[in-house]
């Protein structure tokens, strides 16, 4: 399975926007990348995910390089309920895969 | 409430105690999942159901034992566990979305074992 690599943790203040980045240079050309949240003393929360075209969603952006070899989660402007570890997942599109292997994600702190 | 249901939140057992974890969704998605959570270490993938049949079963020991009886409910049963086997257990359930496996997930059953 191909490997994902994200810093162990990232600062930000409050209502000032976030890049979290992500680098999986062995990705191959069916896998998507996913991004989930953990928020303190819940499971995992979906956020959003993307193939090769920039996505939006009412959460967050994913900014996908043009080779695919990195990513960048962008949360446009944090609060203080975005405090989380960021999880950055690959998943391969072919028929009948359930794999989203986690790896340590990235603890996001937002300052007031 | 994410559509996912996990009982009990929190378990404490003895070595020789077998108990069950419960994990039920009406959220119409075919596909389950039991993960486990340690302290500092990365979720673990423990087994996957899609469409009620086994797909996966990640070198998980024999003293844990899933169990799929219908598309909305997922037992993981237990049986002479170890102290190591303490750890958050997830369960979570997925649907297609533009291609892809988008993963659902209970608030965890957080499992003692003394």
């Amino acid at each position: 399975d191909a490997k994902t690599t994200q810093p162990n943790s990232m600062e930000s203040n409050e209502e000032e926007p976030v890049h979290l980045p992500c680098n999986h240079s062995t990705i191959s050309g069916t896998d998507y990348i996913h991004w989930y949240r953990q928020l303190p003393s819940q499971g995992p929360e979906y956020v959003i995910h993307g193939l090769t075209s920039n996505v939006n969603n009412r959460m967050a952006s994913l900014a996908i390089a043009e080779d695919r070899k990195s990513s960048t989660l962008i949360l446009h402007r944090a609060t203080l309920r975005d405090a989380a570890v960021y999880y950055c997942i690959l998943s391969s599109i072919r028929a009948g895969a359930n794999n989203l292997f986690f790896g340590t994600g990235t603890r996001l702190t937002v300052i007031p | 409430e994410t559509g996912v249901t996990q009982t009990p939140r929190h378990l404490v057992m003895g070595m020789t105690n077998k108990k069950s974890l419960k994990c039920e969704q009406h959220l119409g998605h075919n596909a389950m999942y039991w993960y486990k959570q340690s302290a500092k270490k990365p979720l673990e993938l423990m087994f996957v159901y899609s469409l009620e049949e086994r797909v996966e079963n990640n070198s998980v020991p024999s003293r844990f034992s899933p169990e799929c009886p219908n598309s909305s409910h997922l037992f993981l049963h237990l049986h002479t566990l170890q102290p190591e086997d303490s750890a958050l257990y997830l369960c979570a359930s997925s649907q297609v979305v533009l291609g892809a496996n988008v993963l659902t997930f209970g608030a965890g059953s957080r499992l003692t074992v003394l």
